[in-house]
Protein backbone atom coordinates (compact mmCIF):
# COMPACT_ATOMS: atom_id res chain seq x y z
CA UNK A 1 0.00 0.00 0.00
CA UNK A 2 1.20 3.32 -0.75
CA UNK A 3 1.03 6.24 2.14
CA UNK A 4 1.51 9.89 1.25
CA UNK A 5 1.95 12.56 4.41
CA UNK A 6 1.75 16.41 4.18
CA UNK A 7 2.33 17.72 7.93
CA UNK A 8 1.82 21.65 7.29
CA UNK A 9 -2.34 22.02 7.09
CA UNK A 10 -1.57 25.33 6.30
CA UNK A 11 1.39 27.82 5.51
CA UNK A 12 2.48 31.60 4.86
CA UNK A 13 4.67 33.43 3.02
CA UNK A 14 5.52 37.14 2.23
CA UNK A 15 5.16 37.43 -1.62
CA UNK A 16 8.55 37.49 -3.46
CA UNK A 17 10.43 34.69 -0.89
CA UNK A 18 10.56 31.26 -1.40
CA UNK A 19 8.52 28.28 0.09
CA UNK A 20 9.25 24.49 0.87
CA UNK A 21 6.14 22.23 1.03
CA UNK A 22 6.41 19.23 2.74
CA UNK A 23 6.05 15.41 1.78
CA UNK A 24 6.99 12.30 2.62
CA UNK A 25 5.68 9.24 1.05
CA UNK A 26 5.94 5.67 1.98
CA UNK A 27 5.84 2.45 -0.52
CA UNK A 28 7.21 -0.82 -0.90
CA UNK A 29 7.76 -0.51 -4.98
CA UNK A 30 11.00 0.07 -6.69
CA UNK A 31 9.60 1.77 -9.47
CA UNK A 32 7.51 4.94 -8.26
CA UNK A 33 6.69 8.39 -9.42
CA UNK A 34 5.75 11.83 -7.48
CA UNK A 35 3.48 14.51 -8.11
CA UNK A 36 2.92 18.23 -7.32
CA UNK A 37 -0.66 19.94 -8.10
CA UNK A 38 -1.58 22.98 -7.20
CA UNK A 39 -5.55 23.66 -6.68
CA UNK A 40 -6.90 27.06 -6.82
CA UNK A 41 -10.08 27.79 -5.28
CA UNK A 42 -12.22 26.90 -9.10
CA UNK A 43 -11.04 23.51 -7.74
CA UNK A 44 -8.91 22.52 -11.10
CA UNK A 45 -6.12 20.25 -10.73
CA UNK A 46 -3.21 21.90 -12.34
CA UNK A 47 -0.07 19.56 -12.96
CA UNK A 48 3.25 21.37 -11.61
CA UNK A 49 6.06 19.00 -11.36
CA UNK A 50 7.24 15.39 -11.59
CA UNK A 51 9.73 13.08 -10.06
CA UNK A 52 10.86 9.28 -11.19
CA UNK A 53 12.40 7.48 -8.72
CA UNK A 54 14.98 6.64 -10.46
CA UNK A 55 15.56 10.18 -11.65
CA UNK A 56 18.86 11.51 -10.87
CA UNK A 57 18.52 14.85 -10.37
CA UNK A 58 15.69 16.89 -8.48
CA UNK A 59 12.68 18.01 -11.05
CA UNK A 60 12.79 21.79 -12.20
CA UNK A 61 9.70 23.04 -13.44
CA UNK A 62 10.21 27.25 -14.09
CA UNK A 63 9.68 29.10 -10.22
CA UNK A 64 8.89 25.08 -9.17
CA UNK A 65 11.37 22.33 -7.75
CA UNK A 66 11.16 19.29 -6.36
CA UNK A 67 14.11 18.44 -3.64
CA UNK A 68 13.81 14.87 -3.89
CA UNK A 69 15.74 12.76 -1.29
CA UNK A 70 15.08 9.12 -1.79
CA UNK A 71 16.48 7.78 1.45
CA UNK A 72 14.30 9.46 3.35
CA UNK A 73 11.38 9.34 1.49
CA UNK A 74 11.04 12.75 1.17
CA UNK A 75 9.61 14.78 -2.13
CA UNK A 76 9.08 18.47 -0.92
CA UNK A 77 8.18 21.25 -3.23
CA UNK A 78 9.78 24.45 -3.00
CA UNK A 79 8.52 27.31 -5.03
CA UNK A 80 10.61 30.22 -5.36
CA UNK A 81 10.00 34.02 -5.97
CA UNK A 82 5.93 33.55 -4.48
CA UNK A 83 3.29 35.64 -6.01
CA UNK A 84 -0.11 36.71 -5.17
CA UNK A 85 -1.66 33.74 -7.67
CA UNK A 86 0.35 30.56 -5.70
CA UNK A 87 -1.94 30.97 -3.14
CA UNK A 88 -3.74 27.39 -3.51
CA UNK A 89 -4.73 24.05 -2.02
CA UNK A 90 -0.97 22.17 -3.04
CA UNK A 91 -1.14 18.25 -3.49
CA UNK A 92 1.38 15.49 -3.07
CA UNK A 93 1.03 12.37 -4.91
CA UNK A 94 2.16 9.03 -5.44
CA UNK A 95 2.02 6.57 -8.91
CA UNK A 96 3.54 3.33 -8.02
CA UNK A 97 4.20 0.29 -10.46
CA UNK A 98 2.66 -2.36 -12.19
CA UNK A 99 -1.04 -2.83 -11.88
CA UNK A 100 -1.24 0.33 -10.03
CA UNK A 101 1.28 2.44 -12.97
CA UNK A 102 -1.44 4.86 -13.27
CA UNK A 103 -3.27 5.06 -10.39
CA UNK A 104 -2.82 8.46 -7.85
CA UNK A 105 -2.96 8.31 -3.80
CA UNK A 106 -3.04 11.78 -2.67
CA UNK A 107 -1.53 13.48 0.81
CA UNK A 108 -4.72 15.61 2.54
CA UNK A 109 -2.66 18.56 1.13
CA UNK A 110 -1.26 22.13 2.27
CA UNK A 111 -2.92 25.61 1.88
CA UNK A 112 -0.70 27.95 1.36
CA UNK A 113 -1.12 31.70 1.26
CA UNK A 114 1.04 34.54 -0.15
CA UNK A 115 0.81 37.28 1.80
CA UNK A 116 1.38 40.88 -0.21
CA UNK B 1 0.41 17.56 -22.40
CA UNK B 2 -2.87 16.68 -23.35
CA UNK B 3 -6.04 19.07 -23.63
CA UNK B 4 -8.84 17.24 -21.31
CA UNK B 5 -12.60 19.03 -21.21
CA UNK B 6 -14.54 17.69 -18.89
CA UNK B 7 -18.57 19.32 -18.90
CA UNK B 8 -20.41 20.02 -17.18
CA UNK B 9 -18.06 22.61 -14.68
CA UNK B 10 -20.66 22.93 -12.49
CA UNK B 11 -24.53 21.47 -11.22
CA UNK B 12 -26.87 22.31 -8.74
CA UNK B 13 -29.35 19.13 -8.45
CA UNK B 14 -32.30 17.36 -6.62
CA UNK B 15 -31.98 14.46 -4.77
CA UNK B 16 -32.61 11.52 -6.37
CA UNK B 17 -31.65 12.60 -9.62
CA UNK B 18 -28.63 11.58 -11.49
CA UNK B 19 -25.83 13.44 -13.54
CA UNK B 20 -23.96 12.34 -15.88
CA UNK B 21 -20.31 14.30 -16.54
CA UNK B 22 -18.35 14.17 -19.69
CA UNK B 23 -14.48 13.91 -20.08
CA UNK B 24 -13.21 14.37 -23.67
CA UNK B 25 -9.44 14.21 -24.79
CA UNK B 26 -7.65 15.45 -27.52
CA UNK B 27 -5.72 12.92 -27.99
CA UNK B 28 -6.00 8.93 -27.48
CA UNK B 29 -5.01 7.89 -24.18
CA UNK B 30 -4.39 4.68 -22.68
CA UNK B 31 -6.02 5.15 -19.28
CA UNK B 32 -8.86 7.45 -17.56
CA UNK B 33 -9.10 7.80 -14.42
CA UNK B 34 -11.95 9.28 -12.58
CA UNK B 35 -11.63 10.80 -9.06
CA UNK B 36 -14.36 12.20 -5.96
CA UNK B 37 -12.96 15.52 -3.84
CA UNK B 38 -15.48 15.40 -0.92
CA UNK B 39 -15.58 18.81 0.71
CA UNK B 40 -12.52 20.04 2.39
CA UNK B 41 -10.76 16.21 1.61
CA UNK B 42 -8.21 15.25 -0.75
CA UNK B 43 -9.06 13.22 -3.74
CA UNK B 44 -9.83 9.57 -3.77
CA UNK B 45 -9.85 7.24 -6.73
CA UNK B 46 -13.28 6.32 -7.67
CA UNK B 47 -12.52 4.09 -10.69
CA UNK B 48 -10.50 3.34 -13.75
CA UNK B 49 -12.40 3.65 -17.03
CA UNK B 50 -11.11 0.87 -19.69
CA UNK B 51 -11.98 0.84 -23.06
CA UNK B 52 -14.11 -1.51 -24.15
CA UNK B 53 -14.21 -3.18 -21.22
CA UNK B 54 -16.35 -2.88 -17.47
CA UNK B 55 -14.89 -0.07 -15.47
CA UNK B 56 -12.48 -1.20 -12.31
CA UNK B 57 -13.81 0.10 -9.52
CA UNK B 58 -12.03 0.59 -5.95
CA UNK B 59 -13.45 -0.40 -2.88
CA UNK B 60 -16.24 1.79 -1.42
CA UNK B 61 -17.39 2.40 -5.08
CA UNK B 62 -20.39 0.83 -6.93
CA UNK B 63 -21.40 -0.07 -10.53
CA UNK B 64 -25.04 0.66 -9.81
CA UNK B 65 -24.02 4.19 -8.26
CA UNK B 66 -21.36 5.41 -10.64
CA UNK B 67 -22.02 3.55 -13.94
CA UNK B 68 -19.16 5.01 -16.18
CA UNK B 69 -18.92 4.42 -20.19
CA UNK B 70 -15.47 4.73 -22.16
CA UNK B 71 -16.29 3.74 -25.83
CA UNK B 72 -13.24 5.17 -27.26
CA UNK B 73 -9.44 6.05 -26.08
CA UNK B 74 -10.59 9.75 -26.12
CA UNK B 75 -14.34 10.08 -24.23
CA UNK B 76 -15.60 9.10 -20.95
CA UNK B 77 -18.58 9.24 -18.89
CA UNK B 78 -19.23 9.16 -15.32
CA UNK B 79 -22.87 9.22 -14.10
CA UNK B 80 -23.44 9.70 -10.38
CA UNK B 81 -26.93 8.10 -10.05
CA UNK B 82 -29.96 8.54 -7.29
CA UNK B 83 -27.82 11.63 -5.75
CA UNK B 84 -28.10 12.51 -2.29
CA UNK B 85 -26.87 15.32 0.00
CA UNK B 86 -23.22 13.54 0.54
CA UNK B 87 -22.63 12.97 -3.27
CA UNK B 88 -21.99 16.67 -3.29
CA UNK B 89 -18.48 16.84 -4.27
CA UNK B 90 -15.82 18.33 -6.42
CA UNK B 91 -15.67 14.90 -9.60
CA UNK B 92 -12.31 15.05 -11.88
CA UNK B 93 -11.32 12.91 -14.53
CA UNK B 94 -7.85 12.18 -15.27
CA UNK B 95 -5.66 11.01 -18.15
CA UNK B 96 -2.49 9.28 -18.67
CA UNK B 97 -0.05 6.93 -20.16
CA UNK B 98 2.60 4.58 -19.02
CA UNK B 99 5.13 6.24 -17.32
CA UNK B 100 4.11 9.61 -18.09
CA UNK B 101 2.93 12.47 -16.30
CA UNK B 102 -0.99 12.09 -15.18
CA UNK B 103 -3.20 15.64 -16.11
CA UNK B 104 -6.93 16.25 -14.93
CA UNK B 105 -9.69 17.72 -15.71
CA UNK B 106 -11.17 21.27 -14.84
CA UNK B 107 -13.45 18.92 -12.29
CA UNK B 108 -17.11 19.56 -11.89
CA UNK B 109 -18.02 21.19 -9.00
CA UNK B 110 -21.38 19.26 -7.79
CA UNK B 111 -24.32 20.25 -5.47
CA UNK B 112 -27.15 18.12 -4.45
CA UNK B 113 -29.77 19.76 -2.65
Amino acid sequence: AQKITQTQPGMFVQEKEAVTLDCTYDTSDQSYGLFWYKQPSSGEMIFLIYQGSYDEQNATEGRYSLNFQKARKSANLVISASQLGDSAMYFCAMRGSGGSNYKLTFGKGTLLTVNP
Amino acid sequence: SAVISQKPSRDICQRGTSLTIQCQVDSQVTMMFWYRQQPGQSLTLIATANQGSEATYESGFVIDKFPISRPNLTFSTLTVSNMSPEDSSIYLCSVGRANEKLFFGSGTQLSVL
